[in-house]
């Protein structure tokens, strides 16, 4: 049984469209992130949600967008799509304040290719 | 603002021998937390250890050991008896004590050798 679940796997589309990537945990964790790795592996953060709440935007641009109908569920939506968007985006849950016992716990990650 | 610096962008280490990824950070918190995480070349991110800054003792999980030096800010991953499945990239991170932010270093490639 999965923990946290991303989709889609893999994900081929064209500039200019608009595409979503699902999130969803079921470790009962309050708190949510998508974070962003590169061709070159860096990780940067994007969004932390706790209990449905944005809590961290690290300035990403605008055409993303973070929504969260639940505290098990966050979903990444992106505008307007750019080839820089290539990446590989992951989904991530903790225990808020259990963070550092079992780190985070990441999904799969979603490929995104925009050509 | 927090900061992580690995320096080492690839490691290579001959099976059943012990290696050290070096890891050493900034920040101006006084509590924070220190992960190390796996990326094999499959991708997931897996989770091996953490050492919060106020813990006196290094932390073991297994075959790993994070060697945390506060006064140096380093907190260097240790693998003893590696494996040939250890080869991965392998990031180094700290956070702040509420969870909301995990900052990540650029990453070690260790490789494994037969």
């Amino acid at each position: 049984d999965t923990a946290v679940s991303q989709t889609p796997k893999y994900l081929v589309t064209q500039m200019g469209n608009d595409k979503s990537i699902k999130c969803e945990q079921n470790l009962g964790h309050d708190t949510m992130y998508w974070y962003k790795q590169d061709s070159k592996k860096f990780l940067k953060i994007m969004f932390s949600y706790n209990n449905k709440e944005l809590i961290i935007n690290e300035t990403v641009p605008n055409r993303f967008s973070p929504k969260s109908p639940d505290k098990a569920h966050l979903n990444l939506h992106i505008n307007s799509l750019e080839l820089g968007d290539s990446a590989v985006y992951f989904c991530a849950s903790s225990q808020e304040v259990q963070a550092g016992n079992s780190g985070y716990t990441f999904g799969s990650g979603t490929r995104l290719t925009v050509v | 603002a927090q900061k992580i610096t690995q320096t080492q962008p690839g490691m290579f280490v001959q099976e059943k021998e012990a290696v050290t990824l070096d890891c050493t950070y900034d920040t101006s918190d006084q509590s924070y937390g220190l992960f190390w995480y796996k990326q094999p070349s499959s991708g997931e991110m897996i989770f091996l250890i953490y050492q919060g800054s106020y813990d006196e003792q290094n932390a073991t999980e297994g075959r790993y050991s994070l060697n945390f030096q506060k006064a140096r800010k380093s907190a260097n991953l240790v693998i003893s008896a590696s494996q040939l499945g250890d080869s991965a990239m392998y990031f180094c991170a700290i956070g702040n004590t509420g969870g909301f932010k995990t900052i990540f270093g650029a990453g070690t490639r260790l490789f494994v050798k037969a």
